[in-house]
């Protein structure tokens, strides 16, 4: 595998259900993102890992909960989400920490239906 | 904080047309202006990138202007082809502050 890989590529959940986005990136990067994009808006960065540590939280309500066990794995847990959270979630991976000047490695997304 | 617009949102050319899209900045503090295509089922892929020192740069069929001092820059995109239909997003940053996306063009090519 190369690039960045994301799992599961479509999710539909209830409300009330419980579930985890995953992404990997086999790039050798200290630096991975979430982004959200739906349609008619601008991506929308979410969460920023450094190194494994948090140094971005854009506002994102608590029923996000990102989890960064090592440089190369990255994940979006999700617990009783609205409707309007339905979009395609966008994991992204970059070489230099810190620098927001350096390209981002994005995966396919995944496409999320909050039901 | 930075603020990106960007025009179209839609876009048709002609095969073997030339295609502009372009993008206006907030932060007179952004130096670094990146484009990236988005194809259907894929995520955005960098296809160019231009940094504040620089005027105009080429790639091929791609090239991007930067004008500073009005605050904006462009995608141009000559001889299109049915395989550059996808959607663009613009975006600008300096050191110290993410990416900041546009809305994104979708361009289609008709042959």
């Amino acid at each position: 595998e190369t690039g960045v890989t994301q799992t599961p590529r479509h999710l539909v959940m209830g409300m009330t259900n419980k579930k985890s986005l995953k992404c990997e990136q086999h790039l050798g990067h200290n630096a991975m993102y979430w982004y959200k994009q739906s349609a008619k808006k601008p991506l929308e960065l979410m969460f920023v890992y450094n190194f494994k540590e948090q140094t971005e939280n854009n506002s994102v309500p608590s029923r996000f909960s990102p989890e960064c066990p090592n440089s190369s794995h990255l994940f979006l847990h999700l617990h009783t989400l609205q409707p309007e959270d339905s979009a395609l979630y966008l994991c992204a991976s970059s070489q230099d920490p810190g620098s927001n000047t350096g390209e981002l490695f994005f995966g396919e997304g995944s496409r999320l239906t909050v039901l | 904080g930075e603020n990106v617009e960007q025009h179209p949102s839609t876009l048709s050319v002609q095969e073997g047309d030339s295609a502009v899209i372009k993008c206006t900045y907030s932060d007179s503090a952004s130096n670094y202006f990146p484009w990236y295509k988005q194809e259907l089922g894929k995520g955005p892929q960098l296809i160019i990138d231009i940094r504040s020192n620089v005027g105009e740069k080429k790639d091929q069929r791609i090239a991007v202007t930067l004008n500073k001092t009005a605050k904006h820059f462009s995608l141009h995109i000559t001889e299109t082809q049915p395989e550059d239909s996808a959607v663009y997003f613009c975006a600008a940053s300096h050191g110290n502050t993410p990416l900041v996306f546009g809305k994104g063009t979708r361009l289609s090519v008709i042959a």
